[in-house]
């Protein structure tokens, strides 16, 4: 079936540090892609979503390109701040299955330290 | 208005008490309605969706249930919890844009 992988935290950077959260997926056909966060006791906010191949999502600095021939949708910041700490989930929809439903499959979730 | 509203925000319960979390969804009518589960070093598992009053899938057999008795209502419920139903319970729809969760119940089963 369909699966999510995103690379195991924790992940602890330093104010002003680059970003990189990996995220691979396998899918039979063209899923939309998705990373939402998750601030400490909060419910998910979507950061940024993909719906095609080459497709890139941008949000809050965040950016994530859908590329198809690696099957992976990485998320990236050039400068990261101690408000982004966080835990970060990359996702995939099966909306593509057809029905009235589109159920998430979610990575791990990778939980980010931004230290001043 | 795409608000969905949870309660409790926290719960401690003991082992084989019952259980009922509710979620109630602001916004247009007939939406779908998911119920996940956040469990320490699980990621986010899906339990139940539904896509009407009444209409309600499993994803994986456990002892808890679900159920749409309205609309924008949908209810998470065990008859007995377990050590192992602890963690965060989130419930979302899905909209054009992606899914909006709700501020999600932490589960504390003692």
């Amino acid at each position: 079936g369909d699966s999510v992988t995103q690379m195991e935290g924790p992940v602890t950077l330093s104010e002003e540090a680059f970003l990189t959260i990996n995220c691979t997926y396998t899918a039979t056909g063209y899923p939309s892609l998705f990373w939402y966060v998750q601030y400490p006791g909060e419910g998910l906010q979507l950061l940024l979503k993909a719906t095609k191949a080459d497709d890139k999502g941008s949000n809050k600095g965040f950016e994530a390109t859908y590329r198809k021939e690696t099957t992976s949708f990485h998320l990236e910041k050039g400068s990261v701040q101690v408000s982004d700490s966080a835990v970060y989930f990359c996702a995939l929809s099966d909306r593509y299955r057809g029905g009235s439903q589109g159920n998430l499959i979610f990575g791990k979730g990778t939980k980010l330290s931004v230290k001043p | 208005s795409q608000t969905i509203h949870q309660w409790p925000a926290t719960l401690v319960q003991p082992v084989g008490s019952p259980l009922s979390l509710e979620c109630t969804v602001e916004g247009t009518s007939n939406p779908n309605l998911y119920w996940y589960r956040q469990a320490a070093g699980r990621g986010l598992q899906l339990l139940f969706y539904s896509v009407g009053i009444g209409q309600i899938s499993s994803e994986v057999p456990q002892n808890l249930s679900a159920s749409r008795p309205q609309d924008r209502q949908f209810i998470l419920s065990s008859k007995k919890l377990l050590l192992s139903d602890s963690g965060f319970y989130l419930c979302a729809r899905d909209t054009y844009y992606g899914y909006t969760f709700g501020s999600g119940t932490r589960l504390t089963v003692v």
